[in-house]
């Protein structure tokens, strides 16, 4: 089983403030990376998805860059929202044995203070 | 609406009982999965389906078993073979095959409990 890391485990922001946090995993055999946001009492929410080295993807205020010769990803919040209070979960792709499994890191968990 | 559904929300198991956590889905999506998720751990893949009548087993399939007779509908039972079977299990589908590169869609989950 691959290991994919998440950091920080969680963070506390204030309302306004922008925030990023990272995503770590081996850079062989990378197939795709995906972001989802999970709030509570809801279902996981899929924010990008993201293939090749240099991506940059944006949803209004949440971006996401991709490096794959590193082996990181970063997700950026630019002015923090009391909506934006989830847990945020990366996700990687490896090629390879011929499946194409979703390994999810354990996720970061924000808290947005008004 | 399209969308994921699972049932129950709470499910209890007794000692040495088998239970089946229901997932259905509307989107016409091929692929279907089952997570579980457990306290400080991300989620991992129990099974999952990229066509009808056809799964595989994912990084946990150990006391688990699932079918998928229908496109829309992907059951999964937790025997009494699963030991530590107190978790939350995710559901999700996706459009096409498993290739990796398309969003999942989750379902808003189940919580199974021992009693």
């Amino acid at each position: 089983i691959l290991n994919v890391e998440q950091s920080p485990q969680s963070l506390h922001v204030q309302e306004g403030d922008s925030t990023n946090f990272t995503c770590s995993f081996p850079s062989s055999n990378f197939y795709a990376l995906h972001w989802y946001r999970w709030e509570t009492a809801k279902s996981p929410e899929a924010l990008f998805v993201m293939t090749l080295n240099g991506d940059e993807k944006k949803k209004g205020r949440i971006s996401a860059t991709l490096n794959t010769k590193e082996g990181y990803s970063y997700l950026y919040i630019k002015g923090s929202q009391p909506e934006d209070s989830a847990t945020y979960l990366c996700a990687l792709i490896y090629s390879g044995a011929g499946s194409y499994q979703l390994t999810f890191g354990k996720g970061t968990k924000l808290s947005v203070i008004p | 609406d399209g969308g994921i559904t699972q049932s129950p929300k709470y499910l209890f198991r007794k000692e040495g009982q088998n239970v089946t956590l229901s997932c259905e889905q509307n989107l016409n999506h091929d692929a279907m999965y089952w997570y579980r998720q457990d306290p400080g751990q991300g989620l991992r893949l129990i099974y999952y389906s990229q066509i009808v009548n056809d799964f595989q087993k994912g990084d946990i399939a150990e006391g688990y078993s699932v079918s998928r007779e229908k496109k829309e509908s992907f059951p999964l039972t937790v025997t009494s073979a699963q030991k530590n079977p107190t978790a939350f299990y995710l559901c999700a589908s996706s459009p096409g095959l498993a290739t990796g590169g398309e969003t999942q869609y989750f379902g808003p989950g189940t919580r199974l409990l021992v009693l």
